[in-house]
């Protein structure tokens, strides 16, 4: 089955760009979606469909797609970032697959 | 504004059936698909799941062999059922609403629920 890897943690200072990677196997060739996910709090969708952003989700988060690594990007980042992002896709055999995660820390 | 809440029993002893219902409010259940998400304590999340607007289920592979989902419109509910359970099933429960487009391989989930703890005890 697909596999998509996430790196555990990614830090970014207060204002500054973070970005979230989100590798697999050619991921370019599908549609990848992100989620951010606060402590005790449920998954919200941020980015849906490598780059589509719900109304309530701010301009400054982005997404793209390229070659083997998907990527969300948060401009300017603020506390209230800070939270588990994980990216998700379809893959061929009919599954849904998440990533492992990505924990964002704001200094 | 679609809202969903899931209920269970909490506590189920292991070897047993856990069986979940999720209700979904200011939204038909027959006009989606919906997926069951779990999250096992401190990790990340896994699906289990969906049910397809016509009652149509598909599974993880690594599940399928325990688990039943199905609709019941008149309620606008959902539920899950997943038999034989060990400890490794302790987890927070997840509904969510599936956009769903298979002819260009889209699947996402725009609204979930709060989430219903499930504790597999010995």
């Amino acid at each position: 089955s697909f596999e998509l890897t996430q790196p555990l943690s990614v830090s970014v200072a207060l204002g500054q760009t973070a970005r979230i990677t989100c590798r697999g196997t050619s991921i370019e060739s599908y549609n990848v979606h992100w989620y951010q996910q606060k402590p005790g709090q449920a998954p919200v969708l941020v980015i849906y469909t490598i780059s589509g952003r719900p109304s309530a989700i701010p301009e400054r988060f982005s997404g793209s797609n390229s070659g083997d690594t998907a990527t969300l990007t948060i401009s300017s980042a603020q506390d209230g970032d800070e939270a588990d992002y994980y990216c998700q896709m379809w893959d061929t055999s009919s599954a849904v697959v998440f990533g492992g995660g990505t924990r964002l820390t704001v200094l | 504004q679609v809202q969903l809440q899931e209920s269970g029993p909490g506590l189920v002893k292991s070897s047993e059936t856990l069986s979940l219902t999720c209700t979904v409010s200011g939204a038909s259940i027959s006009d989606s698909y919906w997926s069951w998400i779990r999250q096992r304590p401190g990790k990340g999340l896994e699906w289990i799941g969906y049910v397809s607007n016509s009652g149509t289920p598909n599974f993880n592979p690594s599940l399928k062999s325990r688990v039943t989902m199905s609709v019941d419109t008149s309620k606008n509910q959902l539920s899950l059922r997943l038999t034989s359970v060990t400890a490794t099933d302790t987890a927070v429960y997840y509904c969510a609403r599936q956009v769903t487009i298979l002819e260009v391989i889209i699947v996402y989930f725009d609204s979930w629920g709060q989430g219903t703890q499930a504790t597999v005890s010995s």
